[in-house]
């Protein structure tokens, strides 16, 4: 099993300013997502985070609003930018390994934009 | 098209059995998972198929026909703590080592004494 951290836990922004959540990995993952979920409502992925080259998107987000790192195996980082209240909700990282059964998530940050 | 359909919100009562349904239309299958999520936390793991049948974890089942795009999670003993959504997940492998998984809206399970 991988055990996933993420921070902050929860945030409140003006609108207008940047965060960036960091997500760390205790074991190597092949794959890592960044999801949003709104309250109420079911995940859905921004990105996959690929190791040392440009996250893919997929469709309605894009790089520019939310920039994504993966340096290595075990971590990354999604900036949510330039942000509005519409950005308020929970992302979520996950990891998991190609051919195993179980994607793991870190336990969410909670931004609120004010 | 991806396509994911589970029933919103379903109600059971303690000690009984409930079923959740999924049926899913992707472009490609390579396994479906089941997740728990409580209100307020990350979603966590609670089953996976990727072969028709069932498999059975406690009082946790789950089944799987590849032929129909259908899936349930059985629930068995219901306890108080078992309200929660349920997630239905598809994965699509692209290449050697990449996939996606495609997710259903969840259904919430409330659970009444």
């Amino acid at each position: 099993s991988a055990v996933i951290s993420q921070k902050p836990s929860r945030d409140i922004c003006q609108r207008g300013t940047s965060l960036t959540i960091q997500c760390q990995v205790d074991s190597q993952v092949t794959m890592m997502f960044w999801y949003r979920q709104q309250p109420g409502q079911s995940l859905t992925l921004i990105a996959t985070a690929n190791q040392g080259s440009e996250a893919t998107y997929e469709s309605g987000f894009v790089i520019d609003k939310f920039p994504i790192s993966r340096p290595n195996l075990t971590f990354s980082t999604l900036t949510v930018s330039n942000m509005s209240p519409e950005d308020s909700s929970i992302y979520l990282c996950s990891g998991g390994a190609a051919l195993s059964g179980e994607l793991f998530f870190g336990e969410g940050s909670r931004l609120t934009v004010l | 098209g991806q396509n994911i359909d589970q029933p919103t919100e379903m109600t059971a009562t303690e000690g009984a059995i409930v079923q959740i349904n999924c049926t899913y239309q992707t472009s490609g299958f390579n396994g479906l998972f089941w997740y728990q999520q409580h209100a307020g936390e990350a979603p966590t793991f609670l089953s996976y198929n990727v072969l028709d049948g069932l498999e059975e974890k406690g009082r946790f089942s789950s089944f799987l026909s590849r032929s129909k795009g259908y899936s349930y999670l059985l629930l068995k003993e219901l306890q108080m703590k078992d309200s929660a959504s349920y997630l239905c997940a598809v994965r699509d492998l692209f290449g050697d080592s990449n996939y996606q998984l495609i997710w259903g809206a969840g259904t919430k399970l409330i659970i009444k004494p």
